[in-house]
């Protein structure tokens, strides 16, 4: 069964820097692209980007660029995502999810499983 | 970047009654690339529909999806007390893989 175990709930001041990780199980992991989303207090989802596991290949949405990184390390199934000069908007849990279909079939595909969401929390 | 508006925002029904929710793209999405997601309080979205029609596994059959182009639509057949959640569109044809802002099904 395909799983995806994220790391737990962060607190951060503004202006600091958040790694959360994403540990993969139940699947070729470089196999997949992944992608992360995040969600604000009471809001939609917002799509942040992917990482292709298997190049290391990445795509960010504009609103993040230079301040997102995704990286992988393909030895134990993780991907890592890391937002940097937090504000406090950026308070929202961030979700990794799995595409549905596989990377030779090129970018994109719907999100199945999701990780069960990291709270990053940005306060003073 | 396409754009999916949901509606309605927020839709109230009781237990055993028919729900419709819609989902409209400002351009067309190419090979019917769409998805339902729903998400419960304090859970991560679960896929519903894939490719506009498609349940994914586990999924009851009273949830189905349908249309084509800019319009589609997710039933849900006769409600369940557990069907109550916000519902996501979300458009997988083009990057970014963009998502709907939601409709809430509440009871009424």
């Amino acid at each position: 069964q395909v799983h995806l175990v994220q790391s737990g709930a962060e607190v951060k001041k503004p202006g600091a820097s958040v790694k959360v990780s994403c540990k993969a199980s139940g699947y070729t992991f470089t196999g997949y692209y992944m992608y992360w989303v995040r969600q604000a207090p009471g809001q939609g989802l917002e799509w942040m980007g992917w990482i292709n596991p298997n190049s290391g290949g990445t795509n960010y949405a504009q609103k993040f660029q230079g301040r997102v990184t995704m990286t992988r390390d393909t030895s134990i199934s993780a991907t890592y995502m890391e937002l940097n000069r937090l504000r406090s908007d950026d308070t929202a849990v961030y979700y990794c999810a799995k595409a549905g279909w596989t990377l030779v079939r090129g970018v994109g595909g719907w999100f199945d499983p999701w990780g069960q969401g990291t709270l990053v929390t940005v306060s003073s | 970047e396409i754009v999916l508006t949901q509606s309605p925002g927020t839709l109230s029904l009781s237990p055993g009654e028919r729900a419709t929710l819609s989902c409209r793209a400002s351009q067309s999405v190419s090979s019917s690339y769409l998805a339902w997601y729903q998400q419960k309080p304090g859970q991560a979205p679960r896929l519903l529909i894939n490719g506009a029609s498609s349940r994914a596994t586990g999924i009851p059959d009273r949830f189905s999806g349908s249309g084509s182009g800019t319009d589609f639509t997710l039933t849900i057949s006769r409600l369940e007390p557990e069907d109550f959640a916000v519902y996501y569109c979300q458009q997988y044809g083009s990057s970014p893989e963009t998502f709907g802002q939601g409709t809430k099904l509440e009871i009424k």
